[in-house]
């Protein structure tokens, strides 16, 4: 069955820390595909990034980077330095291609991020 | 200019009317869809068309009944509005079903 856990529920942390935003995903398929979206508190949805199931090279984008691991169905995300305007809830979601890529999402349950001055 | 647009933001309605939320993308994208955010944050998407065709009806109560009368468009009309329907409803449309997906700000519906 497929399956998104983002088990961290809410994180506090101080501006400038580094924090680790963890993802484990279940699926029977081979070929899928993971991203992030970014929630802040004005309510849309943000892409951050899309990763296929053969790429496991690590992604860094500025201070956001994303370690893919598929011996552990995991696709964590790591911002270094965070800031305030990270503050929001983020999502990580799994779309599988056995279905006919139907593209439909599967969502994490998200973790609500605090980021204090 | 907005990339995928939803009218209107805020709903408020009593129970049994029926009401639409409209959608439009200016991306060119051949597929579109509707997910639902509850009040835990939970996203659920509910239905996708490509094409205009629908693709996925993710056992939505058929109180809900997308339309999409082009490619550009994904309208969702809801009949005989319950308590449970509050919720904030996202459109989002993408390239093609495994390019990413760009969501639109939300409709938040309160039902009275």
């Amino acid at each position: 069955a497929q399956k998104v856990t983002q088990a961290q529920t809410e994180i506090s942390v101080v501006e400038k820390e580094d924090v680790t935003l963890d993802c484990v995903y279940e699926t029977r398929d081979t070929t899928y595909y993971l991203f992030w979206y970014k929630q802040p508190p004005s309510g849309e949805l943000v892409f951050l990034i899309r990763r296929n199931s053969f790429d496991e090279q690590n992604e860094i984008s500025g201070r956001y980077s994303w370690n893919f691991q598929k011996s552990t169905s995991s696709f964590n995300f790591t911002i270094t330095a965070s800031q305030v305007v990270d503050s929001a809830v983020y999502f990580c979601a799994l779309s599988e291609a056995w279905s006919g890529n139907t593209g439909k999402l599967i969502f994490g349950q998200g973790t609500t991020l605090q980021v204090k001055p | 200019d907005t990339a995928v647009s939803q009218t209107p933001k805020y709903l408020v309605t009593q129970m049994g009317n029926d009401k639409s939320i409209k959608c439009e993308q200016n991306l060119g994208h051949d597929t579109m869809y509707w997910y639902k955010q509850d009040s835990k944050k939970f996203l659920k998407i509910m239905f996708s068309y490509n094409n205009k065709e629908l693709i996925i009806n993710e056992t939505v109560p058929n109180r809900f009944s997308p339309k999409s009368p082009d490619k550009a468009h994904l309208n969702l009309h809801i009949n005989s509005l319950e308590l449970g329907d509050s919720a904030v409803y996202f459109c989002a449309s993408s390239q093609d079903m495994v390019q990413p997906q760009h969501f639109g700000d939300g409709t938040r519906l309160s039902i009275l």
